[in-house]
């Protein structure tokens, strides 16, 4: 199983102020029709996850572009430029690139 | 636009069965891969089931595997979960998810909890 590891685990950053997460992966997440399936979710207090990036750096519609995703091969980062009160919740990195089973990492707790 | 409504959730005894629903709209279902992932409150995010889009080829997490079985009904925009001899450990809220490069669009959830 491709194993997601993210950094911090934890991070309390000041209004409008940036914030970064890391999210490595055990393997290599291209894909062999050469995309790389690592999306990004948020997930805020008492509500489902949503996803804010994927395929890296590919932002859904209605996302802020405060959000930007990075990265290559097994090492992603999730910025935000500068963090608003709504941005308070947990994010989470997946893959769906080596599957069974689809992974997730740990999250990451934001705090303002 | 995208919407998941999970059904079918409550409280079970050990051993016992339950049969999740997914109800989907504002998209075109019969095209689209779809998932289960759960969370335990206050945890982490595990990926369930999937299953793709005519249901001929379904995948498990080797922890509900023989135990848990992902279906769908096309005609009703549906996607099940039929979970037997279930554990105290799949406690959990359950996710219906839609597989759009990964997992993109989610349910609101439906809460499982196994307990005597």
């Amino acid at each position: 199983d491709v194993v997601m590891t993210q950094s911090p685990l934890s991070l309390s950053v000041p209004l409008g102020q940036p914030a970064s997460i890391s999210c490595r992966s055990s393997q290599s997440l291209v894909h062999s029709d050469g995309n790389t399936y690592l999306s990004w979710l948020q997930q805020r207090p008492g509500q489902s996850p949503r996803r804010l990036i994927y395929k890296v750096s590919n932002r859904e519609s209605g996302v802020p572009d405060r959000f930007s995703g990075s990265g290559s091969g097994t090492d992603f980062t999730l910025r935000i430029s500068r963090v608003e009160a709504e941005d308070v919740g947990i994010y989470y990195c997946a893959q769906g690139t080596h599957w069974p089973p689809f992974t997730f990492g740990q999250g990451t707790k934001l705090e303002i | 636009d995208v919407q998941l409504v999970e059904s079918g959730g409550g409280l079970v005894q050990p051993g016992g069965s339950l049969r999740l629903s997914c109800a989907a709209s504002g998209f075109t279902f019969s095209r689209d891969w779809m998932h289960w992932v759960r969370q335990v409150p206050g945890k982490g995010l595990v990926w369930v089931s999937h299953i793709n889009s005519d249901g001929t080829t379904t995948t498990y997490a080797d922890s509900v595997k023989a135990r848990f079985t992902i279906s769908r009904d096309n005609a009703k925009n549906t996607v099940y979960l039929q979970m037997n001899s279930l554990r105290a450990e799949d406690t959990a809220l359950y996710y219906c998810v839609r597989d759009s490069a990964g997992v993109a669009s989610w349910g609101q959830g439906t809460l499982v909890t196994v307990s005597s």
